[in-house]
């Protein structure tokens, strides 16, 4: 399978933990985006990279949140200090630069936090 | 006013009908506009994407944009219960970022 995988697709985790989840992009592509869903809503930007540089952060992304790129490959989530609001669909997407609108998303990670 | 609206439905149809979904958006300056298909406890999947006003098909999708009005549609012709899904639209901002309307459920009815 060549597309984006995400991991765990499932996280349970009480309030006040820290938890971090991992993207692989399709291998081709350098651009890497982190969204979150909640029920109802469309995907809410969170930010991307370029390879390893992190081009952008939404104000969504308060400072518990943490993203990084380190070799421009996979990529990792972390949420620190987890609250109830945090539990959401987190969803990866990575594209070619210059085609952003050509976004392929992968499964996501479900967080529910209790 | 948000920048991307859609009617978050539910909309539901007979199998053959042929269905049509609706967004407005607000800034002008946007380019590109995408429709994604999102079936239950998945990630969103591109359907299609266009860059001008007017018409693309796929199929037994178009898509199409009217600049002038800020208004993009879906067409679904022959619909098919495995269409059932929510369908997102979005558009990509000049900064490269895109946004998501709310969606729109979808049920064909067998």
């Amino acid at each position: 399978d060549t597309g984006v995988s995400q991991d765990p697709r499932h996280k349970i985790t009480k309030r006040g933990q820290n938890v971090t989840f991992r993207c692989d992009p399709i291998s081709e592509h350098n651009r890497l985006y982190w969204y979150r869903q909640t029920l109802g809503q469309g995907p809410e930007f969170l930010t991307y990279f370029q390879n390893e540089a992190q081009l952008e952060k939404s104000r969504l992304l308060s400072d518990r949140f943490s993203a990084e790129r380190p070799k421009g490959s996979f990529s990792t989530l972390e949420i620190q200090r987890t609250e109830q609001g945090d539990s959401a669909m987190y969803l990866c997407a990575s594209s070619f630069p210059g085609a952003s609108y050509e976004q392929y998303f992968g499964p996501g990670t479900r967080l529910t936090v209790t | 006013q948000k920048e991307v609206e859609q009617d978050p439905g539910p909309l539901s149809v007979p199998e053959g009908a042929i269905v049509s979904l609706n967004c407005t958006y607000s800034n002008s300056a946007f380019q590109y506009f995408m429709w994604y298909r999102q079936y239950s406890r998945k990630g969103p999947e591109l359907l299609m994407y266009t860059y001008s006003s007017g018409n693309k098909e796929d199929g037994r999708f178009t898509a199409q944009v009217d600049k002038s009005s800020k208004y993009i549609s879906l067409f679904i012709r022959d619909s098919q219960p495995s269409d059932s899904a929510t369908y997102l639209c979005a558009i990509m901002t000049r900064d490269d970022k895109i946004i998501f309307g709310k969606g729109t459920r979808l049920h064909i009815l067998p």
